[in-house]
């Protein structure tokens, strides 16, 4: 299994509403990453996890949080969002933090509304 | 601070019309240089990495090459399936660069049955 997997593919959610994006990976990666990517332009890192230890934030909100519960697993929960944090929300992992190269999934398409 | 520029922005190409994207990059000790392919509403799909200058990787119709402060990316006659995003990314060894890809802002490339 060489893939990265996203839940869901498509979120719509209310700004009071609390949700959870999903990341699975199974190809023994230590280390995973939330990337957030606007309509045109590249994806931007929120938050990095080494070994389900959070090692980069990126200064994002707080009502975004991260959570590795295992080694094949990357949640970020949601809470209270605005509106421009409409986007699409990127999982990628790789096999160390200093490895290189990333493994990205498909992402999760989000509408705040 | 590591800073990465694409160019050109678009890219208009008539089918077996071949070409070159611009990579160029100021980074602190790069530790690699990535291409990936962006489809619409997809995650990025690893092309190639790039350690040293004078490096050349090819993969069908792309051929990637890295000098000391820019990368290219030439697609040979290319298919109205090569139209994508393409984003170079660096991920250098510096300090705030640690455990991240810079990315640039993508070239658009359309290719024309």
């Amino acid at each position: 299994d060489t893939e990265v997997t996203q839940t869901p593919k498509h979120l719509v959610m209310g700004m009071t509403n609390k949700k959870s994006l999903k990341c699975e990976q199974h190809m023994g990666h230590r280390a995973m990453y939330w990337y957030k990517q606007k309509a045109k332009k590249p994806p931007e890192l929120m938050f990095v996890y080494s070994y389900e230890k959070l090692s980069i934030n990126e200064s994002v909100p707080s009502r975004f949080s991260p959570e590795c519960p295992n080694s094949s697993l990357l949640n970020l929960h949601l809470h209270a969002l605005q509106p421009e944090d409409s986007a699409l929300y990127l999982c990628a992992s790789s096999q160390e933090i200093t490895s290189y190269g990333y493994t990205f999934g498909s992402g999760t398409r989000l509408t705040v509304v | 601070e590591d800073q990465v520029t694409q160019s050109p922005e678009a890219l208009r190409l008539q089918e077996g019309e071949s070409s070159s994207l611009n990579c160029s990059y100021t980074v602190s000790g790069l530790r690699g240089l990535f291409w990936y392919r962006q489809d619409p509403g997809k995650g990025p799909e690893f092309l190639f990495t790039l350690y040293s200058a004078g490096e050349e990787k090819e993969k069908e119709r792309l051929k990637a090459t890295l000098t000391k402060k820019e990368s290219f990316l030439h697609i040979t006659a290319p298919k109205p399936e090569d139209s994508a995003t393409y984003l170079c990314a660096s991920w250098g060894a510096g300090g705030t660069s640690y455990g991240k890809l810079t990315f640039g802002q993508g070239t658009i490339l359309t290719v024309h049955p």
